[in-house]
């Protein structure tokens, strides 16, 4: 079964700095997906950054990036210029898209910008 | 844009009691989630479906159910609430595919008095 694993229950990060939160997963499939969510106090969860198994460029969208290595099935979300907009509960999935089609979550990572 | 409305924001009711969730998605999407939400547990999917009718089990099944009659519509079932069920809810629907991503709902805190 997939499992996804993130060991960072908080972080805090002082607002313009740059953030790394890690992930790790556990998968035997070869094609997948890997996403990045936020969940910020309003509850309603927004897609940060997807990426794509096959994909060996890591995705980037403006101020996030993602650092992905398949063979250490390892995803870290890493923010740039930090802003107090981004203080929310930061997830991480896995999708396999197949036959199990399960969408699962990590446990999240709560990050506070400090001004 | 894609919109997933859940029919409740806040929700309180007493032990023993049938509980019905309420999703409804306007994307045509096949795949349809449900999630509960709990402190340090993160996201833990109960039940998820892939088409009309057809439904599978998530990792904590156990006390719900749930159907699926029409396509755009996904409920979630509490057949006896429990205290233990005190949680927030959360519906997601997406796409197969490619550039795929999951559309949330902006959760039902239930309470189980």
């Amino acid at each position: 079964a997939q499992t996804v694993t993130q060991s960072q229950p908080e972080m805090s990060v002082q607002e313009a700095e740059t953030v790394t939160l890690s992930c790790t997963y556990d998968t035997s499939e070869n094609n997948y997906y890997l996403f990045w969510y936020k969940q910020p106090p309003s509850r309603q969860m927004i897609l940060v950054i997807r990426q794509e198994a096959y994909k060996q460029q890591n995705a980037t969208e403006n101020r996030f990036s993602v650092n992905f290595q398949k063979a250490a099935k390892s995803f870290s979300l890493k923010i740039s210029d930090s802003q107090l907009g981004d203080t929310a509960m930061y997830f991480c999935a896995f999708w396999s898209g197949g036959a199990t089609n399960k969408l699962i979550f990590g446990t999240g990572t709560l990050l506070a910008v400090q001004p | 844009d894609v919109k997933v409305t859940q029919s409740s924001r806040y929700l309180v009711k007493r032990t023993g009691e049938k509980v019905f969730l309420e999703c409804v998605q306007d994307m045509d999407h096949e795949n349809m989630f449900w999630y509960r939400q709990d402190p340090g547990l993160g996201l833990r999917l109960i039940y998820f479906s892939y088409d009309v009718k057809m439904k599978e089990k998530g990792d904590i099944p156990e006390g719900y159910s749930v159907s699926r009659e029409k396509k755009e519509r996904f409920s979630l079932i509490l057949e006896s609430a429990s205290t233990n069920q005190t949680s927030m809810y959360l519906c997601a629907s997406s796409t197969t595919g490619r550039n795929t991503e999951a559309f949330f709902g902006q959760g039902t805190r239930l309470t189980v008095v």
